[in-house]
C-alpha cells in the first residue's frame, strides 16, 4: 500500500542554518506530493506542493523537488528562522481517492 | 481563499457528556470534509471521511456509533463525540477539499478536546 517516511525529529538548528528534511514514499500510480507545517497549538497548513515528477514546490524559501527515480520529495530551506520551529508533515495523495497519507511528522527547532 | 474554521478551539467536558465540534468552510463550498485525530507528538489519524448529503465513511478502528458525523450543508460538517471518556481527550483536526479540486486538503485549525 501506499506510505509517506520522514526521518525521525527532532532536528535542532541554529538561526541561518540549511534545513534538509528528508521524505520518501511508496505509491501506486503517480501521486501529488504535499509539505504542511504545525505551528504550536495549531491546525495544518500547506506549505508547498508538487503534482508531478520534477516539478519543484517552493514557499516561504522553503523548496522541495518531486524525484519519481529516488520516490523522494526532501524539504530544503537555505537559512532558517526561529519562527520555522514547527512540525513539519510529508503527504501523499493519488489520483481516484480523496485520502492523504501522511508520515509521521518532524519537529524543527531553530535556537537563536 | 480556502479557509476552514473550526468551534470550539478548546473544550472540557466531564466524562459521560457528547460534545460537539463543527468544522466550517468560510470561503468555499466543501462536498467532501474529513475529521483527523492527532495523538501528542503523533501524526493525523484519518477517523472519517464526511460527504454533503450521504452518511460518513468510517475508517477501520472508528467507532461511528461514538463519534457521530453529519455533513449538513456544503459549509459545515460536525463530529459529535458521545458519552466521552477520558481516552477521547485529544486534538481533533477537520480538513476540506475545494469541489473544484480533489488533491489539497484545507486544515482547520484543531479542536483541543479534554475530558474530565
Amino acid at each position: 500500500g501506499n506510505s509517506v517516511t520522514q526521518m525521525e525529529g527532532p532536528v535542532t538548528l541554529s538561526e541561518e542554518a540549511f534545513l534538509t528534511i528528508n521524505c520518501t514514499y511508496t505509491a501506486t500510480g503517480y501521486p501529488s506530493l504535499f509539505w504542511y507545517v504545525q505551528y504550536p497549538g495549531e491546525g495544518l497548513q500547506l506549505l508547498l506542493k508538487a503534482t508531478k515528477a520534477d516539478d519543484k514546490g517552493s514557499n516561504k524559501g522553503f523548496e522541495a523537488t518531486y524525484r519519481k527515480e529516488t520516490t523522494s520529495f526532501h524539504l530544503e530551506k537555505g537559512s532558517v528562522q526561529v519562527s520555522d520551529s514547527a512540525v513539519y508533515f510529508c503527504a501523499l495523495h493519488t489520483s481516484g481517492t480523496y485520502k492523504y497519507i501522511f508520515g509521521t511528522g518532524t519537529r524543527l527547532k531553530v535556537l537563536a | 481563499g480556502a479557509v476552514v474554521s473550526q468551534h470550539p478551539s478548546r473544550v472540557i467536558c466531564k466524562s459521560g457528556t457528547s460534545v460537539k465540534i463543527e468544522c466550517r468552510s468560510l470561503d468555499f463550498q466543501a462536498t467532501t470534509m474529513f475529521w483527523y485525530r492527532q495523538f501528542p507528538k503523533k501524526s493525523l489519524m484519518l477517523m472519517a471521511t464526511s460527504n454533503e448529503g450521504s452518511k460518513a465513511t468510517y475508517e477501520q478502528g472508528v467507532e461511528k456509533d461514538k463519534f457521530l458525523i453529519n455533513h449538513a450543508s456544503l459549509t459545515l460538517s460536525t463530529l459529535t463525540v458521545t458519552s466521552a471518556h477520558p481516552e477521547d481527550s485529544s486534538f481533533y483536526i477537520c480538513s476540506a477539499l475545494t469541489s473544484g479540486r480533489t488533491d489539497t486538503q484545507y486544515f482547520g485549525p484543531g479542536t483541543r478536546l479534554t475530558v474530565l
